[in-house]
């Protein structure tokens, strides 16, 4: 059964430095998300992205935030200079077919930590 | 206040009893949707049920929505301890808003 596979599944990173987390959505999926889920809080809605571009974004994806789909299979999210609250899970999800109200498949998420 | 709250925060009984979860959300929908998440791990989409629907099953899941009171019931029949989990709801406008959750321990 074809599912969304996200890499790494742990980074650790200093403050102030910059990373990438990768995620593989399904491969006839049309709509793309990120989520991320503080520590013991409830999962926040970070941006949604169709047809090559942020279609809804959150007001906590600021222009710290950028995603990319680089290819026909990858979309990345990337946080340009971290902060220690950005310390989260965070995690990819895919939606298929014509409309876009439908059930999105989460893949596993990465677990951001800042130090 | 915050979209999307569940009841009860936490809910255990014992194996092979029903567990019944509510959730309440703020706004119009488009439809409504409930997931699964074991301990640090990711969601599992266990059932969506449409605006226009009322009630919606799936195996020994039964989802109902009450659009007038903008809320929503999650029933687990004849549960089992591989059942403990959080569960939450997620409203869904195009992204989805997710609810604080319900974790629900099975005793064996």
């Amino acid at each position: 059964e074809p599912e969304v596979t996200q890499t790494p599944s742990h980074q650790v990173t200093q403050m102030g430095q910059e990373v990438i987390l990768r995620c593989v959505p399904i491969s006839n999926h049309l709509y793309f998300y990120w989520y991320r889920q503080i520590l013991g809080q409830k999962v926040e809605f970070l941006v949604s992205f169709y047809n090559n571009e942020i279609s809804e974004k959150s007001e906590i994806f600021d222009d710290q935030f950028s995603v990319e789909r680089p290819d026909g299979s990858n979309f990345t999210l990337k946080i340009r200079s971290t902060k220690l609250e950005d310390s989260a899970m965070y995690f990819c999800a895919s939606s298929g077919g014509v409309v876009v109200y439908n059930e999105q498949f989460f893949g596993p998420g990465t677990r951001l930590t800042v130090l | 206040s915050q979209q999307g709250e569940e009841d009860p925060q936490a809910l255990s009984i014992q194996e092979g009893e029903n567990a019944t979860m509510n959730c309440s959300y703020k706004t119009s929908i488009n439809n409504l949707q409930w997931y699964r998440q074991n301990s640090g791990r990711g969601l599992v989409h266990l059932i969506l049920i449409r605006s226009n629907e009322r009630e919606k099953h799936s195996g020994r899941l039964r989802v109902t929505l009450d659009t007038s009171k903008k809320s929503s019931s999650l029933l687990i029949t004849a549960s089992r301890a591989a059942d403990t989990a959080s569960y939450f709801c997620a409203s869904s406008n195009e992204k989805l808003t997710f609810g604080t959750g319900t974790r629900l321990t099975i005793i064996p």
